[in-house]
């Protein structure tokens, strides 16, 4: 069974660095993209980037594009999401998702549970 | 504002059908990308409800269906439930944004 663990929630202030951290287990971590998604309360879905385990070949959403980092450490089969610099506007939910290939493009066909953070003074 | 076009809400009473929209455009939908849907449930992560425009994961019920034409696609809900009732995304591919995965806004469906 695919299975995909996010570390727990966070308390952060202005300006703290965080990393988030998505274990995923039951499959090969290493020929799957994973995604990572914000969800701000009370609103959509925001895909923010995606990651290949296999080579750390990384790309960004033009929104997101140098205000977070993504990697990943395959001998733990763990993907990360990292701020240098939180800002009260990060606040939200964060979910990592596998992205699965379709026919014709790509849907996340699992999710993490998803981790809450939040920023505040 | 978002890529994909949805309506914020829909309704109806259990027993009924309901149909959700999701437009896009040339660089998305309508360039011959599929249109996934998810499903999310108050406070749970997104469940894949829906890939590659009509064809449902092991263990969705089949009063889930897709359609998709032209820069548009659909979800519909036949014999609606109360256990229906979340928020619901439809996803693409465009290939105009830097490679983007893109989602509508989402859909709440509230059952009467």
């Amino acid at each position: 069974e695919v299975q995909l663990v996010q570390s727990g929630a966070e308390v952060k202030a202005p300006g703290e660095s965080l990393k988030i951290s998505c274990k995923a287990s039951g499959y090969s971590f290493t020929t799957y993209w994973i995604g990572w998604v914000r969800q701000m309360p009370g609103t959509g879905l925001e895909w923010m980037g995606i990651i290949y385990p296999g080579d750390s070949d990384t790309r960004y959403s033009p929104s997101f594009q140098g205000q977070v980092t993504i990697s990943a450490d395959k001998s733990i089969s763990t993907a990360y999401l990292q701020w240098s610099s939180l800002k009260v506007s990060d606040t939200a939910m964060y979910f990592c998702a596998r992205r699965y290939t379709t026919s014709s493009g790509y849907c996340f066909d699992s999710w993490g549970q998803g981790t809450l953070v939040t920023v505040s003074s | 504002q978002s890529v994909l076009t949805q309506p914020p809400s829909v309704s109806g009473a259990p027993g009924q059908r309901v149909t959700i929209s999701c437009t896009g455009s040339s660089s998305n939908i309508g360039a011959g990308y599929d249109v996934h849907w998810y499903q999310q449930l108050p406070g749970t992560a997104p469940k894949l409800l829906i890939y590659s425009n009509n064809n449902r994961p092991s263990g969705v019920p089949d009063r889930f269906s897709g359609s998709k034409s032209g820069t548009s696609a659909s979800l519909a809900i036949t014999g609606l439930q109360a256990e229906d009732e979340a928020d619901y995304y439809c996803q693409s591919y465009d290939s105009s944004l830097s490679a983007s995965y893109v989602f509508g806004a989402g859909t709440k469906v509230t059952v009467l």
